[in-house]
């Protein structure tokens, strides 16, 4: 069965910094492009960013841009997302999902991880 | 960035009634139109990809359709597992983005 489970969320302050993790089982990690997605509260799904099956093509939405890096490595299955100079903004449920290159669809999500940014 | 906008952002419906939320994209993005299905506190599920292709496992009682700018999903005889929130989404260009969100109400 496919799983996508994130890890590493909690409290930070504001210009803190994060690790969060997604780890994957149930698929061949290492053909799959990955995603990060997140959901501010009482807001909708915002794209944050996404790299390719060897990490020589990462993208980012401009919000995150110079702040957040996403990584991978396929040995362990993982997927993350290094977060720094955080904002109260950036408080979301933050999904780890898998990237259906062919048809350029997010197929499957993990559950979530919530981040919050806070003094 | 290419903006999407869906309407209505709220809809009221009774089990058996036939829905369709519409989205709009600010530029042409072909087909490159995506569909989800969220419900609280659980993983946003993969609807619809490519406009009108049904992902597998989806119940035949959604569609999608449109191109170049307007877009639908329609239910065609809802279920009461179909109460969530319904989000378009393009990948046409980077970054991808999101529409706001339907929210499908008893």
């Amino acid at each position: 069965e496919m799983q996508l489970v994130e890890s590493g969320g909690g409290l930070v302050q504001p210009g803190g910094s994060l690790r969060l993790s997604c780890a994957a089982s149930g698929f061949t990690f290492s053909t799959y492009w990955m995603s990060w997605v997140r959901q501010a509260p009482g807001k909708g799904l915002e794209w944050v960013a996404n790299m390719n099956q060897d990490g020589s093509e990462k993208y980012y939405v401009g919000s995150v841009k110079g702040r957040f890096t996403i990584s991978r490595d396929n040995a362990e299955n993982s997927l993350y997302l290094q977060m720094n100079s955080l904002r109260a903004e950036d408080t979301a449920v933050y999904y780890c999902a898998r990237d259906w290159r062919q048809h350029l669809a997010l197929d499957y999500w993990g559950q979530g991880t919530l981040v919050t940014v806070s003094s | 960035d290419i903006q999407m906008t869906q309407f209505p952002s709220s809809l009221s419906a009774s089990v058996g009634d036939r829905v369709t939320i519409t989205c709009r994209a600010s530029q042409d993005i072909s087909t490159y139109l995506n569909w989800f299905q969220h419900k609280l506190g659980k993983a946003p599920k993969l609807l619809i990809y490519g406009a009108s292709s049904l992902q597998s496992g989806v119940p035949s009682r959604f569609s999608g359709s449109g191109s170049g700018t307007d877009f639908s999903l329609t239910i065609s005889s809802l279920q009461p597992d179909d109460f969530a929130t319904y989000y378009c989404q393009q990948s046409y260009g980077t970054p991808w983005t999101f529409g706001q969100g339907t929210k499908l109400e008893i």
